[in-house]
């Protein structure tokens, strides 16, 4: 099952921050996030493993509810560089890495 | 270090006629394999994952295969392609139960 993702969409001025959700019907292992630019192969950000914890580098960071089966990611101070459409994908137990991704959120950061 | 490769990185094909899409890992051994597919403005789709040689699991049905003849080498073929396979086709790979790395894609346009 696919899991869903909100806001489909943001808008942000330069140094604004945003949260992305991303929600499974379905227990969950482990939650991946990325990046994706317009044509391009999507990028990996980080991999949240259950256990309930949260991650961070420079300015992104996520967490992870494994009870709520729930992950977000928070984008603090935005860059354009932040700009892209991000997927969340979600690893069920015992699925050998294979992941089901989310339909996307587009961010825009603007000047 | 590992890299991912597919070719063609672009390519029209008319209806009803063939396909063979490959993608080659460099610089490890042993690597899950993924195809996806992501429809224009789309979220990404897992067509076909696979954990060894000759060993292929397929996610939808449809009219594409997939085999794995080498441990690094991964090729997504049709007999007969239809005006809905059109996409962005991404392989990926991953050391087993990580992060997974996406090449750079196959812009396949069927007319």
């Amino acid at each position: 099952q696919q899991p869903v993702q909100s806001p489909q969409a943001v808008i942000l001025r330069e140094g604004e921050d945003a949260v992305i959700n991303c929600s499974s019907s379905k227990a969950l292992y482990s939650v991946h996030w990325y990046r994706q630019k317009h044509g391009e192969a999507p990028i990996f950000l980080m991999i949240l493993l259950k256990g309930g914890e949260q991650k961070g580098h420079d300015k992104i960071s996520a967490s992870f509810n494994e009870k709520k089966q729930q992950s977000s990611l928070y984008l603090t101070a935005s860059q354009l560089s932040y700009s892209g459409t991000y997927f969340c994908g979600t690893e069920g137990p015992n699925q050998g890495g294979k992941l089901i991704f989310g339909q996307g959120t587009e961010l825009s950061v603007k000047p | 270090s590992q890299t991912i490769h597919q070719w063609p990185a672009t390519l029209v094909q008319p209806v009803g006629s063939p396909l063979s899409l490959e993608c080659t890992v460099e610089g490890t051994s042993n690597p899950n394999l993924y195809w996806y597919r992501q429809a224009a403005g789309r979220g990404l789709q897992l067509l076909f994952y696979s954990v060894g040689i000759g060993q292929i699991s397929s996610e939808v049905p449809q009219n594409l295969s997939a085999s794995r003849p080498q441990d690094r080498q991964f090729i997504l073929s049709s007999k007969k392609l239809l005006l809905s396979d059109s996409g962005f086709y991404l392989c990926a790979w991953t050391p087993a139960g990580f992060e997974q790395f996406f090449g750079p894609g196959t812009r396949l346009t069927v007319l």
